[in-house]
């Protein structure tokens, strides 16, 4: 089935620091999603991505469909303490069809 | 309340216990699915269910059987279950479409 590599797996950075993530994929998707899940929540919603090549912010989070449709990019800026989660990508082919998931990325954020 | 909520949000059970978790979404969306969530593994899909009907069902055992009464709530009867079904389970709803999923806060599993 298909399958969706993020990277890295894990990162430490400072507080203040600019945190950029990726999520690639041997095939095309449609829609590309980036979630954040806290410990003992579910995943929230941060961005979705409709159109290749399109950039998205929410606040300090910006979010890229790959032109190729194969990829996409999570960037932070200036990261606080609170950003500590797993962020995952999801893509979707077309209506209907199921997401895939990757296996997140975990955050820890160094006051 | 608001959004997707999920109860219980921990449950142990025994191998041959029966219980059930419980989905409700308050967004006025018309698809829901179960989703099983294990340490180290991508999100697995276990069900959709689009208006009331189940559209997909991914080869989940039979030890787990959902049900939708309705557009705003959704089951998980669970019974005779294995060890390694303990996880956490997540219910999410979306509009038809399906891909702007929003999440419960799941039900952390335990199976004994």
């Amino acid at each position: 089935g298909q399958q969706l590599n993020q990277s890295p797996q894990s990162m430490f950075i400072q507080e203040g620091e600019d945190v950029s993530m990726n999520c690639t994929s041997s095939s095309i998707f449609n829609t590309w999603l980036w979630y954040k899940q806290d410990p003992g929540e579910g995943p929230v919603l941060l961005i979705a991505l409709y159109k290749a090549g399109e950039l998205t912010s929410n606040g300090r989070l910006t979010a890229q469909f790959g032109i190729t449709r194969k990829d996409s990019f999570l960037n932070i800026s200036a990261s606080i303490p609170s950003d500590v989660g797993i962020y995952f990508c999801a893509g979707q082919n077309s209506g209907n069809t199921p997401l895939v998931f990757g296996k997140g990325t975990r955050l820890s954020v160094i006051a | 309340e608001t959004g997707v909520t999920q109860t219980p949000r921990h449950l142990v059970m025994g191998m041959t216990n029966k219980k059930s978790l419980k989905c409700e979404q308050h967004l006025g969306h018309n698809a829901m699915y179960w989703y099983k969530q294990s340490a180290k593994k991508p999100l697995e899909l276990m069900f959709v269910y689009n208006f009331k009907e189940q559209t997909e069902n991914n080869s989940v055992p039979s030890r787990f059987s959902p049900e939708c009464p309705n557009s705003s709530h959704l089951f998980l009867h669970l019974h005779t279950l294995q060890p390694e079904d303990s996880a956490l389970y997540l219910c999410a709803s979306s509009l038809p479409g399906g891909d702007e999923q929003y999440f419960g806060p799941g039900t952390r599993l335990t199976v004994t």
